[in-house]
């Protein structure tokens, strides 16, 4: 069974950056053909896709946000990371990760987490 | 990079069928999509991956009510025997190497 957790804080104050963590199990980030993406819904509005890292370390941006966004792996504690500088509140948002293969939709998604961007 | 518009809202009976619609930029009408939706204040959940073919792939556990179409750059989701729990949001995704795009999501309500 394939499962994803979103961690990190709920609230950032401006400016700041925000770290998440997407942990989980049932698959490896070292099997060939294995992703993780990371995507965020504003409340009320669509889904956006922020970044995305594939099993050897590829690793594909927003081309809105790339200069804001990180996304790193740590293949044995089965987590991938994303950074994010200089938060607004306009990313103010229900922040995701889902897995995927090579070609292939986002499959399993996480619960989400809420952050909130806010002095 | 490729465009998905999605009509922002539709409704339909409980019982009856609906057909939902995501249409490719141009130039991307080829393109592979997939369907997730999302019920009211939970995560989006995978439905089906549909091809430029026509041909679809329902997720794991995803009721056979559901079925995939396309015509052109249009993709379509269509749910038969509406249940109330199908009242969510679905959202169509494409993707190349390169970047991942969603569409606008439509309002399915179930009267």
């Amino acid at each position: 069974q394939i499962t994803l957790r979103e961690s990190g804080p709920t609230l950032v104050i401006p400016t700041q950056t925000l770290t998440l963590t997407c942990t989980f199990s049932g698959f490896s980030l070292s099997t060939s053909g294995v992703g993780v993406g990371w995507i965020r819904q504003p409340p009320g509005k669509a889904l956006e896709w922020l970044a995305l890292i594939y099993w050897d370390d590829d690793k594909r941006y927003s081309p809105s946000l790339k200069s804001r966004l990180t996304i790193t792996k740590d293949t044995s504690k089965n987590q991938v990371v994303l950074t994010m500088i200089n938060m607004d509140s306009v990313d103010t948002a229900t922040y995701y990760c889902a897995n995927f293969w090579f070609g292939e939709s986002f499959e399993h998604w996480g619960q989400g987490t809420l952050v909130t961007v806010s002095s | 990079q490729p465009v998905l518009t999605q009509s922002s809202s539709v409704s339909a009976s409980l019982g009856s069928s609906v057909k939902l619609t995501c249409t490719l930029s141009s130039g991307h009408s080829s393109y592979i999509i997939a369907w997730h939706q999302q019920q009211p204040g939970k995560a989006p959940r995978y439905l089906m991956k549909l091809e430029g073919s026509g041909r679809y792939n329902r997720g794991s556990g995803v009721p056979d009510r559901f079925s995939g179409s396309i015509s052109g750059a249009d993709r379509y989701l269509t749910i038969s025997n509406l249940q109330s729990e199908d009242e969510a949001d679905y959202f169509c995704e494409t993707w190349d190497t390169s970047t991942r795009v969603f569409g606008g999501g439509t309002k399915l309500t179930v009267l």
